[in-house]
């Protein structure tokens, strides 16, 4: 069974401090790792993609990919109140499917 | 910009209707998927298609059926509605092609069945 695990928080954060949100994954053969965001009654969207090892930076949002490790990380640096949701990651699989987390609840704390 | 539409985003229903959960994207995308998300359960998938007619089982089809008559349409049919289908349905789509499997989703529709 292919998995996606995240920590499911909540993770208090203060307003202005970096957040760090990660994610293990199980199968090896995974290609592309995206990081959601879900605001509570609304649907996902996306935040980021990464598809290489490394870090990936757009704006406020730096995600990290370690293949060997199986591991995918998003921080959010001079975290605002508005980043508050759940950010869901997924991973690649068969047939253009992706493997869903389960989510990672973040408050930002003015 | 991409755009995924769905037919309702709240719907009520009774037991043993049947209801249609439709959804349209604009952007030529080959693939679309049906969803349904519960509190602590995540994403489930129920259905996908990667082309006109095709269609796949997700993890959880049973009480579900799909159609897809047309490239930019995709239908979430419940057969005989139960009480635990009530959940939100999200409807999304992706090109097809590689390295590019970024999922777009629509708006949701929230079902209550009574």
């Amino acid at each position: 069974q292919k998995e996606v695990e995240q920590n499911s928080g909540p993770l208090s954060v203060p307003e202005g401090a970096i957040a760090s949100l990660n994610c293990t994954y199980s199968d090896r053969g995974s290609q592309s790792f995206f990081w959601y965001r879900q605001y509570s009654g609304k649907s996902p969207e996306l935040i980021m993609s990464i598809y290489s090892n490394g870090d990936k930076e757009d704006g406020r949002f730096t995600a990290q990919l370690n293949k060997a490790s199986q591991y995918v990380s998003l921080l959010i640096r001079d975290s605002q109140p508005s980043d508050s949701a759940t950010y869901l990651c997924a991973v690649s699989s068969i047939n253009y499917q992706l493997i869903w987390g389960a989510g990672t609840k973040l408050i930002i704390k003015p | 910009d991409v755009k995924v539409t769905q037919s309702s985003r709240y719907l009520v229903k009774r037991t043993g209707e049947k209801v249609f959960l439709e959804c349209v994207q604009d952007m030529d995308h080959e693939n679309m998927f049906w969803y349904r998300q519960d509190p602590g359960l995540g994403l489930r998938l129920i259905y996908f298609s990667y082309d006109v007619k095709m269609k796949e089982k997700g993890d959880i089809p049973e009480g579900y059926s799909v159609s897809r008559e047309k490239k930019e349409r995709f239908s979430l049919i419940l057969e005989s509605a139960s009480t635990n289908q009530t959940s939100m349905y999200l409807c999304a789509s992706s090109f097809r092609g590689a390295s590019t499997d970024t999922q777009y989703f629509g708006p949701g529709t929230r079902l209550t069945v009574l």
